[in-house]
């Protein structure tokens, strides 16, 4: 079963720091694009950040460039957003999202919440 | 960046009932327009690609048309299930993807 599992959300203070992993299973996770897309409370879809397949061609919306870094460790299967400086705007759940034999984004996590206030 | 203009932003209507959605993109788009549904608390779901292309396991009930900037979603029978929040997304040029801001369909 193709799979991607989302783990590291949390409560945080604004400033500070926090690190998503996604797990992914099911499927060759080394040929494909990943990408990050949160949704704030009660609020629609906004795409965050995308890796190609060997992490070399990475891109950021701009409201987290600068602050968030996406990685991959395609040895593990890992997916990762590090997200630093965060503000009380970030707060959302977060997607980990993969598109397998589609142009769009068919394989969603469960999501993680990331609550960021003091 | 492309913007996407779901309208309504919400609306209501019967088990049974037909049901349309249009999503408006900015510029032209080609047929690079997606169809999601969500459900409170859980991940969204693919229901149409490539503007007209029913995804695998979903409803034959479900259909989308349009290319360029204007798209429709729709909906023939409404059934209790298919009461959710629906969004459109363009991947013609990206990035970013985006989005449309939602189009809530409530049960009359």
């Amino acid at each position: 079963e193709v799979q991607l599992v989302e783990s590291g959300g949390g409560l945080v203070q604004p400033g500070e720091s926090l690190r998503l992993s996604c797990a992914a299973s099911g499927f060759t996770f080394s040929d494909y694009w990943m990408h990050w897309v949160r949704q704030a409370p009660g609020k629609g879809l906004v795409w965050v950040s995308r890796i190609n397949p060997d992490g070399s061609i990475i891109d950021y919306a701009d409201s987290v460039k600068g602050r968030f870094t996406i990685s991959r460790d395609n040895a593990d299967k890992t997916l990762y957003l590090q997200m630093n400086s965060l503000r009380s705007e970030d707060t959302a759940v977060y997607y980990c999202i993969t598109l397998v034999g589609v142009r769009a984004f068919n394989i969603w996590g469960q999501g993680t919440m990331v609550t960021v206030s003091s | 960046d492309i913007q996407m203009t779901q309208s309504p932003s919400s609306l209501s209507a019967s088990v049974g009932d037909r049901v349309t959605i249009t999503c408006r993109a900015s510029q032209s788009i080609s047929n690079y327009l997606n169809w999601y549904q969500q459900k409170p608390g859980k991940a969204p779901k693919l229901l149409i690609y490539f503007a007209s292309t029913l995804y695998s396991g979903v409803p034959s009930r479900f259909s989308g048309s349009g290319s360029g900037t204007e798209f429709t979603l729709t909906i023939n029978k409404l059934q209790p299930d298919d009461f959710a929040t629906y969004y459109c997304q363009q991947s013609y040029s990206v990035p970013p993807d985006t989005f449309g801001q939602g189009t809530k369909l409530e049960i009359k």
